[in-house]
């Protein structure tokens, strides 16, 4: 069953404007990680936040992480034409083997 | 950089064909994973392998099987592919430190069964 639920599902704003998407799942985890994906292409890693971590930056973005409601957000500032792409939250859960479970995604386009 | 590779780009296959799948990484990752892809479904783990020989059933393994021989490489194989298979193939590889699971994707397999 799926985690992680994505939403929006799709957004579209203006370049130069900052784009947020969210997600929340349902179990306990050890980290959260935002994957973006460029169409027809392989998932990349963004960034990653622990469990233990509230909120985290890397260049353009930035990640909370809100264990209580069990939700994540990505903010993509001052966004770029490059940045279309489909972006996808995976939560490593607990148990088990190392898997990471990913939600559906959202497809975010920016307009030039 | 790591570097994740599968064996085909675009696949065209027939009903009932047997279809092997090849993922190769060159990072000496112990973590190896066979998800597919599905428009408003994301991505859904087909099976997973945390060593050579060892492997462990994903949320959907029904039709597939895999084999690892080789640390580097992780065949996925459709025994007798059907049309409900048609879709993206994506093969992954991870480190087993247990604080972080970071996946490397590779670029993914667009299989079609007609």
């Amino acid at each position: 069953s799926q985690q992680g639920e994505e939403d929006p599902q799709a957004l579209s704003i203006q370049e130069g404007e900052n784009a947020t998407m969210n997600c929340s799942y349902k179990t306990s985890i050890n980290n959260l990680q935002w994957y973006r994906q460029n169409s027809g292409r392989g998932l990349v890693h963004l960034i990653l936040i622990r469990s233990n971590e509230r909120e985290k930056h890397s260049g353009r973005l930035r990640v909370t992480l809100d264990t209580s409601k069990k939700s994540s957000s990505l903010l993509i500032t001052a966004s770029r034409a490059a940045d279309t792409a489909s972006y996808f939250c995976a939560t490593g859960i607990i148990q088990g083997a190392q898997k990471l479970v990913f939600g559906q995604g959202t497809r975010l386009t920016i307009n030039p | 950089d790591v570097k994740v590779t599968q064996s085909s780009r675009y696949l065209v296959k027939r009903t009932g064909e047997k279809v092997f799948l090849e993922c190769v990484q060159d990072m000496d990752h112990e973590n190896m994973f066979w998800y597919r892809q599905d428009p408003g479904l994301g991505l859904r783990l087909i099976y997973f392998s945390y060593d050579v020989k060892m492997k462990e059933k994903g949320d959907i393994p029904e039709g597939y099987s895999v084999s690892r021989e080789k640390k580097e490489r992780f065949s996925l194989i459709l025994e007798s592919a059907s049309t409900n298979q048609t879709s993206m193939y994506l093969c992954a590889s991870s480190l087993p430190t247990t604080q972080r699971y970071t996946q490397y994707f590779g670029p993914g397999t667009r299989l079609t069964v007609l």
